[in-house]
């Protein structure tokens, strides 16, 4: 499985759209990008995942570059409740379901 | 509503005794992961299985074991705790969701253990 780059945390107001960036340059071309968050003494929930094109779902938004190497998580109006870890994990299709886990980005969301 | 339920939140436990981490899914699902998350270094896969009585090591098997008996149940076994690791155990189960083999993740509450 491809390996995905994040920054390590950021910050959004209240309100706002947050804007999650993930690097995953050597995905491969089966490979879907998949987004999980994990709220503080929780388990990881499914947000969002995609292949190619731009998804959309009442959660989030996931826009993936044409080239595939990047991708950006987008909350569209953030609240206190968003402040958790977000990851973003690359993985085949049809596989196990195999998770590889990176570190993730801690979005503090701020009144 | 897909329910993984793992038997324990918070468990404490003495070096070099033997622990069982339990977690049970509803959904008659295949694949069952457990992972340990630990500070600075993310969510890792410790054991997975894709079916009745078959399993595969994951990223760090070492002092882990697991149990497939029944599809419903995926247990992680310490053979002989000792304090590295004390940790946050996430159990998952894996699910078809819509066409084209994609694949979601659920994941149990976590069992945050305590080897003294």
């Amino acid at each position: 499985d491809a390996k995905t780059t994040q920054p390590t945390s950021m910050d959004c107001a209240e309100g706002r759209a947050a804007n999650l960036p993930c690097n995953h340059s050597t995905i491969s071309g089966n490979e879907y990008v998949y987004w999980y968050r994990q709220i503080h003494s929780q388990g990881p929930q499914y947000i969002i995942h995609g292949l190619k094109n731009n998804e959309t779902n009442e959660m989030a938004s996931l826009i993936i570059t044409e080239d595939r190497k990047s991708s950006t998580l987008i909350l569209p109006h953030a609240t206190l409740r968003d402040t958790a870890v977000y990851y973003c994990i690359v993985r085949v299709v049809r596989n196990t379901g195999k998770l590889i886990f990176g570190q993730g980005t801690t979005l503090q969301v701020k009144p | 509503d897909v329910k993984v339920t793992q038997s324990s939140r918070y468990l404490v436990k003495r070096t070099g005794e033997k622990v069982f981490l339990e977690c049970v899914q509803d959904m008659d699902h295949e694949n069952m992961f457990w992972y340990r998350q630990d500070p600075g270094l993310g969510l890792r896969l410790i054991y997975f299985s894709y079916d009745v009585k078959m399993k595969e090591k994951g990223d760090i098997p070492e002092g882990y074991s697991v149990s497939r008996e029944k599809k419903e149940r995926f247990s992680l076994i310490l053979e002989s705790a000792s304090t590295n690791q004390t940790s946050m155990y996430l159990c998952a189960s894996i699910v078809p969701i819509g066409g084209a083999g994609n694949t979601e993740a659920f994941f149990g509450q976590g069992t945050r253990l305590t080897v003294v």
